[in-house]
């Protein structure tokens, strides 16, 4: 059965720093692109970032870039997300996602997500 | 970038009724739209890919359909566990956009 594990979520003041990281099982984590897609309270989801296979291709949405780094250790089946510089507009539920291994970037699985929220 | 339209945003049903949820998109993704069901506190699960493929493990009351920019997500008799907020998606233009969601709702 694939499972992706999100945790790491908390409580951070503007301008600090989380680390979020998702355990995966289940399934051969080289095979496939991992993602991170968040939904701030009560909007719709947004992709966030993704990383290569073999972690050295990585994408991130406009807005983030600079700010969010992605990773992925492959030897412990584990992704990440550092996140840097956070905002209030930061605040969400950030989901783990592998993309299929299909023709298409959709998500086959998702995580059930960890919650980030940036405030004062 | 695509921007994904879903309407309504919300949708009152009565169980073992059929409900019909629609999705736009601002300019055609052929046939590259995929649908998840979310669920509070779950993780999200795919339900559609392909505009009309069901997902492994997806019951046949899910049925998607339509092409280009105009895309319907329709359950043929909503059951107790389908009532859930569903997202579409485009995956045909990089990066991958959502819908803003709609509620599915007991009436």
């Amino acid at each position: 059965e694939v499972q992706l594990v999100e945790s790491g979520g908390g409580l951070v003041q503007p301008g600090g720093s989380l680390r979020l990281s998702c355990a995966a099982s289940g399934f051969t984590f080289t095979d496939n692109w991992m993602h991170w897609v968040r939904q701030a309270p009560g909007k719709g989801l947004v992709w966030v970032s993704r990383v290569s296979s073999d972690g050295t291709g990585t994408d991130y949405a406009d807005s983030l870039r600079g700010r969010f780094t992605i990773s992925r250790d492959n030897a412990k089946n584990m992704l990440f997300l550092q996140m840097n510089s956070l905002r209030a507009e930061d605040t969400a539920v950030y989901y783990c996602v592998r993309e299929t291994t299909r023709s298409g970037n959709y998500f086959d699985y998702w995580g059930q997500g960890t919650l980030a929220t940036v405030s004062s | 970038e695509i921007v994904m339209t879903q309407s309504p945003a919300t949708l009152s049903v009565s169980p073992g009724e059929r409900a019909t949820l629609s999705c736009r998109a601002s300019q055609s993704v052929s046939s590259n739209l995929a649908w998840y069901q979310q669920k509070p506190g779950q993780a999200p699960r795919l339900l559609i890919y392909g505009a009309s493929t069901r997902a492994t493990g997806i019951p046949a009351r899910f049925s998607g359909s339509g092409s280009g920019t105009e895309f319907t997500l329709t359950i043929s008799s909503l059951q107790s566990e389908d009532f859930a907020i569903y997202s579409c998606q485009q995956y045909n233009n990089w990066p991958g956009t959502f819908g803003q969601g709609t509620k599915v709702e007991t009436k």
